[in-house]
């Protein structure tokens, strides 16, 4: 079946400007989760979603990064503002939920940004 | 903080061979263990899940945890050149849900 999707798979964007990231989780997967891939950092995560709801967002690095969720699916990464620190690769993920511990996360292809 | 942590590597080995790959962690409260495979500019695709102590098997693979001392590995028999990637170890604390990653371990299989 079809795995998690993301798009653009690559951004490049300028300093200042705003960017909208999004995720498409495997059909029928409650939870949805962000993570961001740079290097020297490894992989951070941002922020988890069970259903529309977002019950962590203890990942998410300043007020410049929101994201919502709609219709239990997709789900949308905006970022404000971006500085040249945002540069990195965005993950997404997805489980079946509700998020417990030996659930398994499958994760999207990235999408790569590029702040210059 | 809640650490993983990893040789950054590189791990080489013969084709044929056997890779170790080691982590550890500092969270006596993980419940969950992962390997994940990564290729270069590719996203993580897991290779094992673990969450009982001892070994457990799937293949080629043979994942080892060892909670009192913190430890998990990732044994990989018969390595071939299609293994080297850079392998993540992560871990899921109780009843939690984030993965914490180790700075992943880059094994290089050569022919």
């Amino acid at each position: 079946g079809a795995g998690v999707s993301q798009s653009p798979s690559n951004k490049v964007t300028e300093k200042g400007k705003d960017v909208e990231l999004r995720c498409d989780p495997i059909s029928g997967h409650t939870a949805l989760y962000w993570y961001r891939q740079s290097l020297g950092q490894g992989l951070e995560f941002l922020i988890y979603f069970q259903g529309n709801s977002a019950p962590d967002k203890s990942g998410l690095p300043s007020d410049r990064f929101s994201a919502e969720r709609t219709g239990g699916s997709v789900s949308t990464l905006t970022i404000q503002r971006t500085q040249q620190e945002d540069s990195a690769v965005y993950l997404c993920a997805s489980s079946l939920g509700p998020g417990a511990a030996t659930d398994t996360q499958y994760f999207g292809p990235g999408t790569r940004l590029t702040v210059l | 903080q809640k650490e993983v942590e990893q040789n950054s590597g590189p791990l080489s080995v013969p084709e044929g061979a056997i890779a170790s790959l080691n982590c550890t962690y500092s969270d006596r409260g993980s419940q969950s263990f992962f390997w994940y495979r990564q290729y270069s500019g590719k996203s993580p695709e897991l290779i094992m899940s673990i969450y009982s102590n001892g070994d457990k098997e799937d293949g080629r693979f043979t994942a080892q945890l060892n909670k009192a001392s913190q430890y998990v590995s990732l044994l990989i028999r018969d390595s071939q050149p299609s293994d080297s990637a850079t392998y993540l170890c992560a871990v899921i604390e109780g009843s939690n849900y984030k993965l914490t990653f180790g700075k992943g371990t880059l094994l290089t299989v050569n022919p």
